[in-house]
Protein backbone atom coordinates (compact mmCIF):
# COMPACT_ATOMS: atom_id res chain seq x y z
CA UNK A 1 0.00 0.00 0.00
CA UNK A 2 1.05 3.70 -0.93
CA UNK A 3 0.29 7.18 1.21
CA UNK A 4 -1.92 7.18 3.75
CA UNK A 5 -4.73 4.81 4.37
CA UNK A 6 -7.74 4.62 6.93
CA UNK A 7 -9.82 2.52 7.84
CA UNK A 8 -12.64 1.94 8.38
CA UNK A 9 -13.91 3.60 5.60
CA UNK A 10 -17.19 4.08 6.77
CA UNK A 11 -18.47 3.76 10.53
CA UNK A 12 -22.02 3.69 12.27
CA UNK A 13 -22.39 3.94 16.12
CA UNK A 14 -24.72 3.95 19.11
CA UNK A 15 -23.98 6.67 21.48
CA UNK A 16 -22.39 4.08 23.92
CA UNK A 17 -20.66 1.96 21.59
CA UNK A 18 -16.77 2.34 21.92
CA UNK A 19 -15.17 1.93 18.55
CA UNK A 20 -11.45 3.33 16.66
CA UNK A 21 -10.52 5.10 13.47
CA UNK A 22 -6.69 3.92 12.53
CA UNK A 23 -4.40 5.45 9.96
CA UNK A 24 -1.09 4.42 8.75
CA UNK A 25 0.95 6.36 6.26
CA UNK A 26 3.57 4.35 4.02
CA UNK A 27 5.57 8.02 3.10
CA UNK A 28 8.19 7.73 5.88
CA UNK A 29 7.00 11.24 7.65
CA UNK A 30 7.28 11.93 10.97
CA UNK A 31 4.28 14.12 11.79
CA UNK A 32 0.33 12.48 12.10
CA UNK A 33 -2.41 14.62 12.13
CA UNK A 34 -6.08 14.29 12.94
CA UNK A 35 -8.80 16.62 11.14
CA UNK A 36 -12.51 16.87 11.89
CA UNK A 37 -14.65 17.83 8.51
CA UNK A 38 -17.99 18.41 8.75
CA UNK A 39 -20.49 19.94 6.45
CA UNK A 40 -20.72 23.67 6.18
CA UNK A 41 -17.96 24.02 8.60
CA UNK A 42 -13.91 24.52 7.93
CA UNK A 43 -11.46 21.94 8.20
CA UNK A 44 -10.76 21.83 12.32
CA UNK A 45 -7.72 20.29 13.17
CA UNK A 46 -7.94 18.18 16.25
CA UNK A 47 -4.88 16.29 17.25
CA UNK A 48 -1.02 16.61 16.12
CA UNK A 49 1.71 14.37 16.76
CA UNK A 50 5.40 14.98 16.04
CA UNK A 51 8.02 11.81 16.75
CA UNK A 52 5.04 10.60 18.41
CA UNK A 53 4.47 13.16 20.83
CA UNK A 54 1.59 14.80 20.74
CA UNK A 55 2.34 18.56 20.17
CA UNK A 56 -1.24 19.70 19.60
CA UNK A 57 -4.91 19.21 21.15
CA UNK A 58 -7.29 21.56 20.13
CA UNK A 59 -9.66 21.76 22.81
CA UNK A 60 -11.06 18.69 21.48
CA UNK A 61 -13.28 16.31 23.99
CA UNK A 62 -12.06 13.85 26.05
CA UNK A 63 -14.68 11.43 24.62
CA UNK A 64 -11.58 11.45 21.44
CA UNK A 65 -8.64 9.84 22.56
CA UNK A 66 -5.60 9.58 20.04
CA UNK A 67 -2.94 7.51 20.34
CA UNK A 68 0.06 7.47 18.21
CA UNK A 69 2.50 3.85 19.36
CA UNK A 70 5.02 4.93 15.92
CA UNK A 71 5.41 7.13 13.64
CA UNK A 72 3.30 5.51 11.03
CA UNK A 73 0.52 4.36 13.32
CA UNK A 74 -1.97 6.50 14.47
CA UNK A 75 -5.58 5.96 16.10
CA UNK A 76 -8.68 7.77 17.18
CA UNK A 77 -9.97 6.00 20.08
CA UNK A 78 -13.74 6.82 20.29
CA UNK A 79 -16.55 7.05 23.20
CA UNK A 80 -19.83 7.62 23.79
CA UNK A 81 -19.75 9.96 21.48
CA UNK A 82 -23.04 12.41 20.68
CA UNK A 83 -24.54 12.61 17.38
CA UNK A 84 -23.01 15.94 16.42
CA UNK A 85 -19.62 14.05 16.34
CA UNK A 86 -21.22 12.77 12.93
CA UNK A 87 -18.11 13.91 10.22
CA UNK A 88 -15.67 12.64 8.14
CA UNK A 89 -12.59 12.20 10.24
CA UNK A 90 -9.63 12.63 7.69
CA UNK A 91 -5.95 11.94 8.97
CA UNK A 92 -2.81 13.20 7.52
CA UNK A 93 0.86 13.02 7.55
CA UNK A 94 3.88 15.15 6.59
CA UNK A 95 7.18 15.59 7.05
CA UNK A 96 9.70 16.78 9.61
CA UNK A 97 7.83 19.67 10.73
CA UNK A 98 9.92 23.00 10.02
CA UNK A 99 12.62 21.11 7.35
CA UNK A 100 10.30 21.16 4.04
CA UNK A 101 7.39 22.80 2.97
CA UNK A 102 4.99 20.83 5.33
CA UNK A 103 2.48 20.10 2.82
CA UNK A 104 0.34 17.20 3.80
CA UNK A 105 -0.96 13.44 2.38
CA UNK A 106 -4.30 12.79 3.46
CA UNK A 107 -5.70 9.61 3.77
CA UNK A 108 -9.34 9.15 2.16
CA UNK A 109 -11.35 9.66 5.45
CA UNK A 110 -13.87 7.90 7.67
CA UNK A 111 -17.49 8.83 7.26
CA UNK A 112 -18.51 8.55 10.78
CA UNK A 113 -22.33 8.22 11.90
CA UNK A 114 -23.37 8.29 15.26
CA UNK A 115 -26.93 7.33 16.05
CA UNK B 1 -2.69 34.83 13.69
CA UNK B 2 -2.30 33.19 10.53
CA UNK B 3 -5.55 33.15 8.52
CA UNK B 4 -6.59 32.19 4.81
CA UNK B 5 -9.58 33.67 3.36
CA UNK B 6 -11.28 32.07 0.39
CA UNK B 7 -13.58 33.16 -2.32
CA UNK B 8 -17.40 31.78 -0.90
CA UNK B 9 -19.08 29.00 -3.30
CA UNK B 10 -20.30 27.47 -4.77
CA UNK B 11 -18.69 28.25 -8.13
CA UNK B 12 -20.96 26.92 -11.12
CA UNK B 13 -19.43 26.97 -14.58
CA UNK B 14 -19.64 25.47 -18.11
CA UNK B 15 -17.01 23.65 -19.53
CA UNK B 16 -14.55 24.98 -20.85
CA UNK B 17 -15.09 28.29 -18.98
CA UNK B 18 -11.97 30.26 -17.19
CA UNK B 19 -11.99 29.44 -13.48
CA UNK B 20 -10.51 31.77 -11.26
CA UNK B 21 -10.65 31.21 -7.00
CA UNK B 22 -9.39 33.93 -5.34
CA UNK B 23 -7.10 33.48 -1.94
CA UNK B 24 -6.02 35.74 0.48
CA UNK B 25 -3.89 35.33 3.90
CA UNK B 26 -2.20 37.01 6.61
CA UNK B 27 0.90 35.33 8.18
CA UNK B 28 3.51 36.82 10.84
CA UNK B 29 6.36 35.30 8.57
CA UNK B 30 7.20 34.09 4.72
CA UNK B 31 4.97 31.38 4.56
CA UNK B 32 4.76 28.73 1.89
CA UNK B 33 1.29 28.70 -0.41
CA UNK B 34 -0.93 25.43 -1.09
CA UNK B 35 -3.60 24.86 -2.98
CA UNK B 36 -5.92 21.41 -2.25
CA UNK B 37 -8.45 19.82 -3.78
CA UNK B 38 -11.40 17.31 -2.86
CA UNK B 39 -13.27 15.44 -4.83
CA UNK B 40 -16.20 13.92 -3.83
CA UNK B 41 -15.50 10.64 -0.90
CA UNK B 42 -11.84 11.64 -1.25
CA UNK B 43 -9.77 12.68 0.95
CA UNK B 44 -7.82 16.04 0.67
CA UNK B 45 -4.40 15.85 -2.58
CA UNK B 46 -2.38 18.81 -3.60
CA UNK B 47 -2.67 20.66 -6.21
CA UNK B 48 0.44 23.09 -6.30
CA UNK B 49 2.37 24.98 -4.40
CA UNK B 50 4.59 27.82 -4.39
CA UNK B 51 7.34 28.79 -1.54
CA UNK B 52 8.58 32.29 -2.43
CA UNK B 53 7.22 35.54 -3.84
CA UNK B 54 6.63 35.19 -7.25
CA UNK B 55 6.75 31.41 -7.73
CA UNK B 56 4.02 29.95 -9.73
CA UNK B 57 2.79 26.64 -8.93
CA UNK B 58 1.64 24.77 -11.60
CA UNK B 59 0.08 21.25 -12.12
CA UNK B 60 -3.03 20.05 -14.32
CA UNK B 61 -3.79 22.84 -16.21
CA UNK B 62 -4.05 25.18 -12.50
CA UNK B 63 -1.59 27.80 -11.53
CA UNK B 64 -1.66 29.83 -8.80
CA UNK B 65 1.12 33.06 -7.88
CA UNK B 66 2.40 33.88 -4.89
CA UNK B 67 1.96 37.76 -4.53
CA UNK B 68 3.70 39.05 -1.68
CA UNK B 69 2.55 42.24 -2.52
CA UNK B 70 -1.10 42.20 -2.22
CA UNK B 71 -0.93 38.50 -0.15
CA UNK B 72 -3.10 36.56 -2.45
CA UNK B 73 -2.58 33.01 -4.29
CA UNK B 74 -5.37 32.89 -6.65
CA UNK B 75 -6.08 29.54 -8.18
CA UNK B 76 -6.54 30.22 -12.48
CA UNK B 77 -7.38 27.53 -14.95
CA UNK B 78 -7.88 28.41 -18.31
CA UNK B 79 -10.62 25.63 -19.67
CA UNK B 80 -12.17 24.06 -16.86
CA UNK B 81 -13.97 20.08 -17.09
CA UNK B 82 -16.83 18.26 -15.48
CA UNK B 83 -14.47 16.16 -13.77
CA UNK B 84 -12.61 19.65 -12.00
CA UNK B 85 -15.59 19.46 -9.67
CA UNK B 86 -14.82 19.34 -6.40
CA UNK B 87 -13.82 21.33 -3.51
CA UNK B 88 -10.66 23.57 -3.70
CA UNK B 89 -8.34 24.33 -0.51
CA UNK B 90 -6.55 27.08 -0.28
CA UNK B 91 -3.28 27.12 3.30
CA UNK B 92 -0.35 28.34 3.94
CA UNK B 93 1.96 26.95 5.98
CA UNK B 94 5.46 28.34 7.74
CA UNK B 95 8.56 26.50 8.64
CA UNK B 96 9.58 26.60 12.08
CA UNK B 97 7.43 27.76 14.89
CA UNK B 98 3.77 27.40 13.95
CA UNK B 99 4.60 24.56 10.74
CA UNK B 100 0.76 23.26 11.35
CA UNK B 101 -1.17 24.52 7.95
CA UNK B 102 -3.90 27.05 8.06
CA UNK B 103 -6.29 25.90 5.68
CA UNK B 104 -8.96 28.34 3.79
CA UNK B 105 -12.61 27.16 4.44
CA UNK B 106 -12.76 25.71 1.05
CA UNK B 107 -14.62 26.72 -2.27
CA UNK B 108 -16.92 23.94 -4.12
CA UNK B 109 -16.48 24.30 -7.93
CA UNK B 110 -19.31 22.58 -10.14
CA UNK B 111 -18.95 22.01 -13.68
CA UNK B 112 -21.56 21.29 -16.09
CA UNK B 113 -21.49 19.78 -19.31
Amino acid sequence: ETGVTQTPRHLVMGMTNKKSLKCEQHLGHNAMYWYKQSAKKPLELMFVYNFKEQTENNSVPSRFSPECPNSSHLFLHLHTLQPEDSALYLCASSQTPGQGYNEQFFGPGTRLTVL
Amino acid sequence: GNSVTQMEGPVTLSEEAFLTINCTYTATGYPSLFWYVQYPGEGLQLLLKATKADDKGSNKGFEATYRKETTSFHLEKGSVQVSDSAVYFCALSEDGGSYIPTFGRGTSLIVHP
